[in-house]
C-alpha cells in the first residue's frame, strides 16, 4: 500500500515567488516525515524532518514544513524561491524499519 | 569525513552477466539499506539491515543479493543481471550520531543493462 503521495510530478514557480510542495501520507501510527531534495546528478539531502512536538518544521535552504495530522498531510514551503532550488523534492516517511518515499516532485524555476 | 561511500558510480553490463555494487560508511551507524530509483517511480527499497549480521527484503527484492560483510560495508548483488535492472542504486546508512531514522545517502550508482 502506497503510504507517501505526492500528487504534483512537475510544478514550475516563477523566482522570487512562494511555493508550496504537497505530501500526503497514510499511517496509522506517529510518523516520523522528511524531506529530501535531490539536484540534478546528485546524491539525496536532507531538507527537514518531524518526529514529534512543533508542527512546523524548519529546515536547511529556508524550508518549512507543517504537519497537519487531521489532513494526513506535511507540505513543504518556502516564501521566495531561488533559481538554485531547481530539483527534485521526496517526501518520506519511516514505516517499520526503513523509509518509504514518495514518487517525487520535479521543481522547476522560471525567470 | 566520507560519510556513504558507493562504487562504482557507473557499469555497464549485457544480460546474463553479474556485479556487485559495494557500499561502506564510516559513521559508525548500524544499519544500512539499498535503494533503486527509476524515473517516475521515487526510490523504492531493495534491502536492508537494521544490524550487522541481519538482512531483510524490502518493496523489490527480487533478483538482488545483499551481505552485510561488517559494519561498515553492506553489498548489493546483481547474479543474472535483466534490462529491468537498469536503474540508479543508492545506498544509506541511519544510526547515532544523527538519528536512527535519519539517513545519509551515497553519491549513487548508475547501472545500464544491455
Amino acid at each position: 500500500a502506497q503510504s507517501v503521495t505526492q500528487p504534483d510530478i512537475h510544478i514550475t514557480v516563477s523566482e522570487g515567488a512562494s511555493l508550496e510542495l504537497r505530501c500526503n501520507y497514510s499511517y496509522g501510527a506517529t510518523p516520523y516525515l522528511f524531506w529530501y531534495v535531490q539536484s540534478p546528478g546528485q546524491g539525496l539531502q536532507l531538507l527537514l524532518k518531524y518526529f514529534s512536538g512543533d508542527t512546523l518544521v524548519q529546515g536547511i535552504k529556508g524550508f518549512e514544513a507543517e504537519f497537519k495530522r487531521s489532513q494526513s498531510s506535511f507540505n513543504l514551503r518556502k516564501p521566495s524561491v531561488h533559481w538554485s532550488d531547481a530539483a527534485e523534492y521526496f517526501c518520506a516517511v519511516f514505516r517499520g524499519a526503513a523509509l518509504i518515499f514518495g514518487k517525487g516532485t520535479t521543481l522547476s524555476v522560471s525567470s | 569525513n566520507a560519510g556513504v561511500t558507493q562504487t562504482p558510480k557507473f557499469q555497464v553490463l549485457k544480460t546474463g552477466q553479474s556485479m556487485t555494487l559495494q557500499c561502506a560508511q564510516d559513521m559508525n551507524h548500524n544499519s544500512m539499506y539499498w535503494y533503486r530509483q527509476d524515473p517516475g517511480m521515487g526510490l523504492r527499497l531493495i534491502y536492508y539491515s537494521a544490524s550487522e549480521g541481519t538482512t531483510d527484503k524490502g518493496e523489490v527484492p527480487n533478483g538482488y543479493n545483499v551481505s552485510r560483510l561488517n559494519k561498515r560495508e553492506f553489498s548489493l548483488r546483481l547474479e543474472s543481471a535483466a534490462p529491468s535492472q537498469t536503474s540508479v542504486y543508492f545506498c544509506a546508512s541511519s544510526g547515532n550520531p544523527g538519528g536512527a531514522n535519519v539517513l545519509t545517502f551515497g553519491a549513487g550508482s548508475r547501472l545500464t543493462v544491455l
